[in-house]
C-alpha cells in the first residue's frame, strides 16, 4: 500500500467546517483512498472512499487531487461528537484484506 | 447502515481460561476479520475468514484459533490466555475485496487477562 502523510493534530471550532489534509504522492492507479476515524474506545468507523472522482456522504465529502496525490476530508459543520483520531489509508482493491492505519490526526473539536 | 456486533465491549477472564469472543454482522458479508489494537502498535491481524468454514491466518495467528459455522458470525478463541493477550479486540466484515467496499468494524472488546 502507498504510505501516507497526515498532521499529527488539528483543532477545529464547533460548527465550523473542518479540512482534514492527506497525502498519498505514491498512489498507484488501481489504489482507492479510505478515511475512517476512531473516537476513544469504539471501534474505527468507515468515513469515505474514492478513487478519483470527489465524493460526497451524510459524513463528509471527499476531495482528491487531480494528479491524486493528496486528498482532503471535509466535515461540513464539526460537532463535539466529531472529536477522534482520523486515519487516511490507500489500498487496492484487489488481495489486499489487511487493514493497518498510521497514526492518523487527532481532531479536537472546541465549542 | 452495516452493523458488527460484538458480544462484550469489556471482559476480565484469568490466566489459562479459554476465552470466547463472539461477532455478528447483519450484512450478509462474505469476509470477517479479527484485529487486535495495542498502543503503539496500531491494528494487527490475527485470522480472516472468505467463507463459512474457511479462514486464513493474518499476523500474529499464534495463541489464537477461529471459527466460522455460519456466514453472520466469526468466533476468536483463546485457547489458554495469558497476559500478553490482554488488548482491545476488533471485529470486521466487508463484502468481496474485488468490490473495494470498506471494512466495517463492530464497537470493539477490551479483553484483559489477570
Amino acid at each position: 500500500d502507498a504510505k501516507t502523510t497526515q498532521p499529527t493534530s488539528m483543532d477545529c471550532a464547533e460548527g465550523r467546517a473542518a479540512n482534514l489534509p492527506c497525502n498519498h504522492s505514491t498512489i498507484s492507479g488501481n489504489e482507492y483512498v479510505y478515511w475512517y476515524r476512531q473516537i476513544h474506545s469504539q471501534g474505527p468507523q468507515y468515513i469515505i472512499h474514492g478513487l478519483k472522482n470527489n465524493e460526497t456522504n451524510e459524513m463528509a465529502s471527499l476531495i482528491i487531487t487531480e494528479d491524486r496525490k493528496s486528498s482532503t476530508l471535509i466535515l461540513p459543520h464539526a460537532t463535539l461528537r466529531d472529536t477522534a483520531v482520523y486515519y487516511c489509508i490507500v489500498r487496492a482493491r484487489s488481495n489486499d484484506y489487511k487493514l493497518s492505519f498510521g497514526a492518523g490526526t487527532t481532531v479536537t473539536v472546541r465549542a | 447502515d452495516v452493523k458488527v456486533t460484538q458480544s462484550s465491549r469489556y471482559l476480565v477472564k484469568r490466566t489459562g481460561e479459554k476465552v470466547f469472543l463472539e461477532c455478528v454482522q447483519d450484512m450478509d458479508h462474505e469476509n470477517m476479520f479479527w484485529y487486535r489494537q495495542d498502543p503503539g502498535l496500531g491494528l494487527r491481524l490475527i485470522y480472516f475468514s472468505y467463507d463459512v468454514k474457511m479462514k486464513e491466518k493474518g499476523d500474529i495467528p499464534e495463541g489464537y484459533s477461529v471459527s466460522r459455522e455460519k456466514k453472520e458470525r466469526f468466533s476468536l478463541i483463546l485457547e489458554s490466555a495469558s497476559t500478553n493477550q490482554t488488548s482491545m479486540y476488533l471485529c470486521a466484515s466487508s463484502a468481496p475485496l474485488y468490490s473495494n467496499q470498506p471494512q466495517h468494524f463492530g464497537d470493539g472488546t477490551r479483553l484483559s487477562i489477570l
